[in-house]
């Protein structure tokens, strides 16, 4: 099946500071999606994206699936960003995803 | 309009006993699955569930068991619990590709 890692495995920020996430998979995709884990445990959905780019706010991501990985970009990230961000995959329509290892961020003021 | 829920938030069972962990999907969904996360790891897929069978299934004891009810509703049902079965347990819904989660369930074996 697919495989899904995650880079860097842990990431401590200054406020204000920006980071990039990367998120590679072993084959094509039909779903990708970020979470971030907030601390009671919930998954948090950021974005759905397959492929192309989105923004939200400070948050934005890049997939390019013809390249395999994605990226998520936190800008002028703030001590409520802190927490697990995951990436997730899945490769048809009814296979389940599949979750990288998560980069852990600390943003400290 | 309610997002994924969980019931119940926070479990205590004790080595041998058997629990069921109860998983309502947002409207609309029509599948649901199921995962453990151990401290410090990733989700970990346990099984699928769409039009009330399982239709994928992780790589767990068939001491896992679930069960998907005509209003979509799931339940996951673990028997003979052991401590390495502590874990947060996370339902997901969907209908289409974009999966939403519930809180989770934190179970701890003792």
């Amino acid at each position: 099946g697919i495989q899904v890692e995650q880079s860097p495995p842990d990431l401590i920020l200054q406020e204000g500071a920006n980071s990039t996430l990367r998120c590679n998979f072993s084959d094509s995709v039909n779903n990708l999606q970020w979470f971030h884990q907030n601390p009671w445990g919930q998954l948090i959905n950021l974005f759905y994206i397959p492929s192309g780019t989105k923004q939200n706010g400070r948050l934005s991501a890049t997939t390019v699936a013809t390249e395999r990985y994605s990226l998520l970009y936190i800008s002028s990230s703030q001590t409520t960003d802190s927490g697990v961000y995951f990436c997730a995959a899945s490769n048809s329509g009814n296979t389940p995803l599949v979750f990288g290892k998560g980069t852990r961020l600390s943003v400290i003021a | 309009d309610a997002g994924v829920t969980q019931s119940p938030t926070h479990l205590i069972k004790t080595r041998g006993q058997q629990v069921t962990l109860r998983c309502s999907p947002k409207s609309g969904h029509d599948t649901v699955s199921w995962y453990q996360q151990a401290l410090g790891q990733g989700p970990q897929f346990i099984f699928q569930y769409y039009e009330e069978e399982e239709r994928q299934r992780g790589n767990f004891p068939d001491r896992f068991s679930g069960h998907q009810f005509p209003n979509y509703s799931s339940e996951l049902n673990v028997n003979a619990l052991l401590l390495g079965d502590s874990a947060l347990y996370l339902c997901a819904s969907r209908r289409g590709s974009e999966a939403f989660f519930g809180q989770g369930t934190r179970l701890t074996v003792v």
